[in-house]
C-alpha cells in the first residue's frame, strides 16, 4: 500500500542544535512533497513544498528539504532550531493522479532552551 | 485575508447522536477536503470537492459519514449515529484549482480543525 513514513517520533534538541527529520513514501511516478508544522494550539501551516526543478527546497523560518527520487526520500532540516520550533511536523505526498495528502504520523520536536 | 474557518471548535457529543461539522474555505478556493486526524496519528484523507460535486470520497469509513457543498463553498461534513470512535479533529482544506488539472501544482492550506468528542 502507498505510505509515508516518518521514522523519528518524537525528537528532543537543545537550541542550536542541527535537526533532521525523515520522511520517506512508498510512490512511484510523479509527487509532489510536503512539510507541514503544527505549534502547539495552532492548526497546520505549510513549512514548504516540492512540485518539480531543484531538489533542495527552501521553505520558511530556516527549514529546508531536500527530495532524493531515488531514495523515495523527502528529509527535513534546519541549520540551527529555536525554542519556538518546538511543534509537531508532518510530512505529506501528494501521489501520482491524486489531489488528496497522504500524511505519515508526524514527529514532535522539543527544543530545550 | 481570512483563512480557511471552521465550526464549531468543539463539540461534545454521545454516542448515537447526529452531528454537522462546517467549514468555510479561502474565498475563491475552488476544491475544499475533509480530513480526520486521530490522537497521535496524521491526518487521514475523508473526501475532497471541486466546486459542488463530491470528486473523490475514497476515505470517508462507511456510509455513517456524508458531507456537502451545496453552492461551491461552504461544506458541512455530517455523521449520522456517531459511535466513540469517531472521536478525533477533523480537519478541512481547501486551495485553488491547479492550472496544470490534476497534475498541477496544488497547495491545500487548512483550517484549524474541529475537536469532536463522542462520550
Amino acid at each position: 500500500a502507498q505510505s509515508v513514513s516518518q521514522h523519528n517520533h518524537h525528537v528532543i534538541l537543545s537550541e542550536a542544535a542541527s535537526l533532521e527529520l525523515g520522511c520517506n513514501y512508498s510512490y512511484g511516478g510523479t509527487v509532489n512533497l510536503f512539510w507541514y508544522v503544527q505549534y502547539p494550539g495552532q492548526h497546520l501551516q505549510l513549512l514548504l513544498k516540492y512540485f518539480s526543478g531543484d531538489p533542495l527546497v527552501k521553505g520558511i523560518k530556516g527549514f529546508e528539504a531536500e527530495f532524493i527520487k531515488s531514495k523515495f526520500s523527502f528529509n527535513l532540516r534546519k541549520p540551527s532550531v529555536q525554542w519556538s520550533d518546538t511543534a509537531e511536523y508532518f510530512c505529506a505526498v501528494r501521489g501520482p493522479g491524486r489531489r488528496a495528502l497522504t500524511f505519515g504520523s508526524g514527529t514532535r520536536l522539543q527544543v530545550q532552551p | 485575508g481570512a483563512g480557511v474557518s471552521q465550526t464549531p471548535s468543539n463539540k461534545v457529543t454521545e454516542k448515537g447522536k447526529y452531528v454537522e461539522l462546517r467549514c468555510d474555505p479561502i474565498s475563491g478556493h475552488t476544491a475544499l477536503y475533509w480530513y480526520r486526524q486521530s490522537l497521535g496519528q496524521g491526518p487521514e484523507f475523508l473526501i475532497y470537492f471541486q466546486g459542488t460535486g463530491a470528486a473523490d470520497d475514497s476515505g470517508l469509513p462507511n456510509d455513517r459519514f456524508f458531507a456537502v457543498r451545496p453552492e461551491g463553498s461552504v461544506s458541512t461534513l455530517k455523521i449520522q449515529r456517531t459511535e466513540r470512535g469517531d472521536s478525533a479533529v477533523y480537519l478541512c482544506a481547501s486551495s485553488l484549482r491547479p492550472s496544470g488539472g490534476i497534475t498541477g501544482e496544488e497547495t491545500q492550506y487548512f483550517g484549524p480543525g474541529t475537536r469532536l468528542l463522542v462520550l
